[in-house]
């Protein structure tokens, strides 16, 4: 089975902190993702990565930067965390063209 | 005009009775889609790929595409309680490195 694995499910943090969000997969993908999901917004796309070291900014991309050193890793960080990035963020993989997995979800609040 | 869009309902059935969910997509060359169930504060989970016009069946879920109408549902058979949950519609982007997600069909399937 897919496994994606994300380091935190629930994670506060105060106005002005650099928060970083880690996503391993264990299934050798190329590509990764990383989105966040608000009521009535749907899914967001923030960054997304399809090599080592490679990535592409998604439709959201202001106030947050990733970092991908190895094949299975891929972190999200804000760099100065505000309450508007308060949301739930989601790290998918996938091989390339096809379907995507996704992590069980950091919910982060920002206070 | 959205790359993918759901009716968000809520679309309420009975038990045992079959939902029906739609998804409408704009790019004409897509060639694979996806159907996602999240269950309320879960991460998303994939649940049926189709890749050519007709009918895929999977247990008591059935995929329906036409590329011709740019039109691809989900048919539930036997709806459960358990089957209660947003469904996303999910279309790869023309270099499949993206994903366009739709914002998700509300389904309660009452006992």
């Amino acid at each position: 089975d897919v496994k994606v694995t994300q380091s935190s499910r629930y994670l506060v943090k105060r106005t002005g902190e650099k928060v970083f969000l880690e996503c391993v997969q264990d299934m050798d993908h190329e590509n990764m993702f990383w989105y966040r999901q608000d009521p009535g917004l749907g899914l967001r796309l923030i960054y997304f990565s399809y090599d080592v070291k490679m990535k592409e900014k998604g439709d959201i991309p202001e106030g947050y930067s990733v970092s991908r050193e190895k094949k299975e890793r891929f972190s999200l960080i804000l760099e100065s965390a505000s309450t508007n990035q308060t949301s739930m963020y989601l790290c998918a993989s996938s091989p390339l063209g096809y379907e995507q997995y996704f992590g069980p979800g950091t919910r982060l609040t920002v206070t | 005009q959205k790359e993918v869009e759901q009716n968000s309902g809520p679309l309420s059935v009975p038990e045992g009775a079959i939902a029906s969910l739609n998804c409408t997509y704009s790019d004409r060359v897509s060639q694979s889609f996806f159907w996602y169930r999240q269950y309320s504060g879960k991460s998303p989970e994939l649940i049926m790929s189709i890749y050519s016009n007709g009918d895929k069946e999977d247990g008591r879920f059935t995929a329906q595409l036409n590329k011709a109408s740019q039109y691809v549902s989900l048919l539930i058979r036997d709806s459960q309680p358990s089957d209660s949950a947003t469904y996303l519609c999910a279309v790869p982007f023309y270099n499949f490195n993206k994903f366009y997600f739709g914002s998700g069909t509300k389904l309660n399937v009452k006992p």
